[in-house]
C-alpha cells in the first residue's frame, strides 16, 4: 500500500511571509494524483491544491503553489503571503489509479499563524 | 450545490454500546467514503462504496463496524459494541468520478466527533 509522510508535525509562519510544508511519498505506480487538504478548526477538509503525476508543471491556486518532484516522490506546498485564516491542519494526500482510486493520507501539519 | 452532509455532529455513548452515523453525499456522487480520524492523525480509510456495491472494506474491523448504502445514496456507519479506541472523529466524504476517474477532488463532510467513555 502506499504511504504518505509529513515529517512535520507543527509550523509557525509570521503573517504576510511564506511557509512550506513538505510531504513524501512510497509508490511504485508511475501515474496518480496528489492533493493538499486544510483542516481548519471546524474539522471540515477543503481541497487547497491538487497536482497530476503526469504533469511536470507544478500547479498553483493563488497563494498557494506546490514543488512537484516525482523522482524524489516529494510534494511540497508552499503558502505565499500568509493569513491568518490559513491556520489550520494541512494533509497531503496521495490518490492512486488503480482500481478503486483509493485516497492515502498522511498524518497533517498543523500550521500556526503568527499576528 | 449542498455539501455532504452527516449527522450527528457529536455523540457521546458509554463502551459496549451501539452508535449509528449518517451520511448523505452530494448528489449525483458515485463514490461514498467513510474515515475514522483519530485525534493527531490523519483520515484511515474504513470503507469505500461506488454506488451501493464496496471497493474496499480492508481496513474496517468488521468484528464490530459494518456499514451499507442500500439505494447507492446515503450511507449509515454502525458499531457494535463501541470500545474506547473508538474515540475519533468520523468523516464522510464523496467524489462524482466512478472509479476511473481518479482526478475528482473529495468533498467532506464536517464529519462526527465519537466520544465513548
Amino acid at each position: 500500500a502506499q504511504t504518505v509522510t509529513q515529517s512535520q508535525p507543527e509550523m509557525s509562519v509570521q503573517e504576510a511571509e511564506t511557509v512550506t510544508l513538505s510531504c513524501t511519498y512510497d509508490t511504485s505506480e508511475s501515474d496518480y494524483y496528489l492533493f493538499w487538504y486544510k483542516q481548519p478548526p471546524s474539522r471540515q477538509m477543503i481541497l487547497v491544491i491538487r497536482q497530476e503525476a503526469y504533469k511536470q508543471q507544478n500547479a498553483t491556486e493563488n497563494r498557494f503553489s506546490v514543488n512537484f518532484q516525482k523522482a524524489a516522490k516529494s510534494f511540497s506546498l508552499k503558502i505565499s503571503d500568509s493569513q491568518l485564516g490559513d491556520a489550520a491542519m494541512y494533509f497531503c494526500a496521495y490518490r492512486t489509479m488503480n482500481t478503486g482510486n483509493q485516497f492515502y493520507f498522511g498524518t497533517g501539519t498543523s500550521l500556526t499563524v503568527i499576528p | 450545490e449542498a455539501g455532504v452532509a452527516q449527522s450527528p455532529r457529536y455523540k457521546i455513548i458509554e463502551k459496549r454500546q451501539s452508535v449509528a452515523f449518517w451520511c448523505n453525499p452530494i448528489s449525483g456522487h458515485a463514490t461514498l467514503y467513510w474515515y475514522q480520524q483519530i485525534l493527531g492523525q490523519g483520515p484511515k480509510l474504513l470503507i469505500q462504496f461506488q454506488n451501493n456495491g464496496v471497493v474496499d472494506d480492508s481496513q474496517l474491523p468488521k468484528d464490530r463496524f459494518s456499514a451499507e448504502r442500500l439505494k447507492g445514496v446515503d450511507s449509515t456507519l454502525k458499531i457494535q459494541p463501541a470500545k474506547l479506541e473508538d474515540s475519533a472523529v468520523y468523516l464522510c466524504a464523496s467524489t462524482k468520478s466512478p472509479t476511473g476517474l481518479a482526478y475528482n477532488e473529495q468533498f467532506f463532510g464536517p464529519g462526527t466527533r465519537l466520544t465513548v467513555l
